[in-house]
């Protein structure tokens, strides 16, 4: 069963615009959430986290929202640039250790 | 600083031979993860470290499947009688230890079976 899931494989957006991204999980007792981004052949490189007791998280252009009613959770992009083309994985953990990974997005930024 | 370190970055082999795989983590960083990814999916857990000890091992599919760390830095991979359903890339990550902890990863290594 598939514990996180993003429910969208790919998605394409001009440069400048906001792109979101979307996760959703079941598992009510994940407490730590993490956004990955992955460039072909590299490992995955950390871009943000956010802890279940907070709702927002803010770096930079990168913004997590999380939705614990929902169990839902979204990165939010802006603004988009070419070089965020890449693959985007949410991760869930129970008390910071082993990850859970999504099947990742593969976003796409037009200039 | 060094990142996390792996090697090899690709390895090709065949049916039923033995195989291992190879994370320098971060220097300092107690904790150790080794996570497989199969083609168009995420990265799933297959073995924790903290400090020497295993941890968590519950993600390992089977005893053909095993590793060791054993100063507590480098950590080996060892897969016997690899079968071709083992072909993944094989992703290595280290964090300070102390949660929440934010994991960072290797560029890993790409395992083919014949």
């Amino acid at each position: 069963d598939q514990q996180v899931k993003q429910n969208s494989p790919s998605l394409s957006v001009q440069e400048g615009r906001i792109s979101i991204l979307n996760c959703d999980y079941t598992n009510s007792m994940f407490d730590y959430f993490l956004w990955y981004k992955k460039y072909p052949a590299e490992g995955p490189t950390f871009l943000i986290s956010i802890s279940s007791i907070k709702d927002k998280n803010e770096d930079g252009r990168f913004t997590v929202f999380l939705n614990k009613s929902a169990k839902h959770l979204s990165l939010h992009i802006v603004p988009s640039q070419p070089g965020d083309s890449a693959v985007y994985f949410c991760a869930a953990s129970e008390a910071g250790d082993k990850l859970v990974f999504g099947a990742g997005t593969i976003l796409r930024v037009k200039s | 600083g060094a990142g996390v370190s792996q090697t090899p970055s690709n390895k090709v082999t065949e049916k039923g031979k033995y195989v291992e795989l190879r994370c320098d983590p971060i220097s300092g960083h107690t904790a150790l993860y080794w996570y497989r990814q199969s083609l168009g999916q995420g990265p799933e857990f297959l073995i924790y470290f903290q400090g020497t000890g295993a941890a968590d091992d519950s993600g390992l599919p089977n005893d053909r499947f095993f590793a060791v760390r054993p100063e507590g830095s480098v950590s080996t991979l060892k897969i016997q009688r690899t079968e071709r359903g083992d072909s993944a890339v094989y992703l290595c990550a280290s964090s300070l230890g102390v949660p929440p902890d934010t994991q960072y990863f290797g560029p890993g290594t790409r395992l083919t079976v014949l």
